[in-house]
């Protein structure tokens, strides 16, 4: 079993670039969640996804977008890359939303320069 | 406006010590509360939670405690081994069935022989 895995393990970006990171969950989770961590910010949750069909803005979701066409994937595009996005990229599923305990995925770290 | 706060970036305990890990809260709502560790380059795992009807959840080396008049919620780990080097966050959600967890800006721990 996989749990989540996530792709690209890191990216270095042009900004103004289009780009997706994704994320597959093969646990068969209802909800899923996009977080930025950055230091002395902690993590910071960018969207989230109740169910498939369904999404919602979290803390920080200006400049990005997600989509949940099915169970499985919840992809997060940046569709005009800022250096302001520079970050580690976590994404996260859990059974229930709410608070639920969150099983995180190992993470994308992207660089816009 | 963090509502979640890790007021300690770094602690640093000799094995075998006790490592306690501190986080305070300003939402008096916030009823579900769990603890994180992330090792560098991977994701964070779930360590650990207490729900707000419980002052006290002990899991082998781990124990939480909850202080709801002040607030505060502890993670006690005994005894402290080198794994145990880690940043720690701390979460909270005002609804377990609806609400996001809100996370803390974490404590890097490193424990050393």
């Amino acid at each position: 079993i996989a749990g989540i895995t996530q792709a690209p393990t890191s990216q270095i970006l042009a900004a103004g670039r289009r780009m997706t990171l994704r994320c597959t969950q093969d646990m068969r989770h209802n909800a899923m969640y996009w977080y930025r961590q950055d230091l002395g910010l902690g993590l910071r949750l960018i969207h989230y996804s109740n169910t498939a069909g369904t999404t919602g803005k979290g803390e920080v979701p200006d400049g990005y977008s997600v989509s949940r066409a099915n169970t499985d994937d919840f992809p997060l595009t940046l569709a005009s890359a800022v250096p302001s996005q520079t970050s580690v990229y976590f994404c996260a599923s859990s059974l229930a939303g709410g608070g639920d305990t969150q099983y995180f995925g190992p993470g994308t770290r992207l660089t816009v320069l | 406006d963090q509502q979640v706060k890790q007021n300690s970036p770094s602690l640093s305990v000799q094995e075998g010590r006790i490592s306690i890990l501190n986080c305070d809260y300003t939402n008096s709502m916030f009823d579900y509360f769990l603890w994180y560790k992330k090792y560098p380059a991977e994701g964070p795992t779930f360590l650990i939670s207490i729900s707000s009807i419980k002052d006290k959840n002990e899991d082998g080396r781990f124990t939480v405690f909850l202080n709801k008049s002040a607030k505060h919620l502890s993670l006690h780990i005994v005894p402290s081994q080198p794994g145990d080097s880690a940043v720690y966050f701390c979460a909270a959600s005002a609804n377990y069935n609806t609400d996001k967890l809100i996370f803390g800006t974490g404590t890097r721990l490193q424990v050393f022989p």
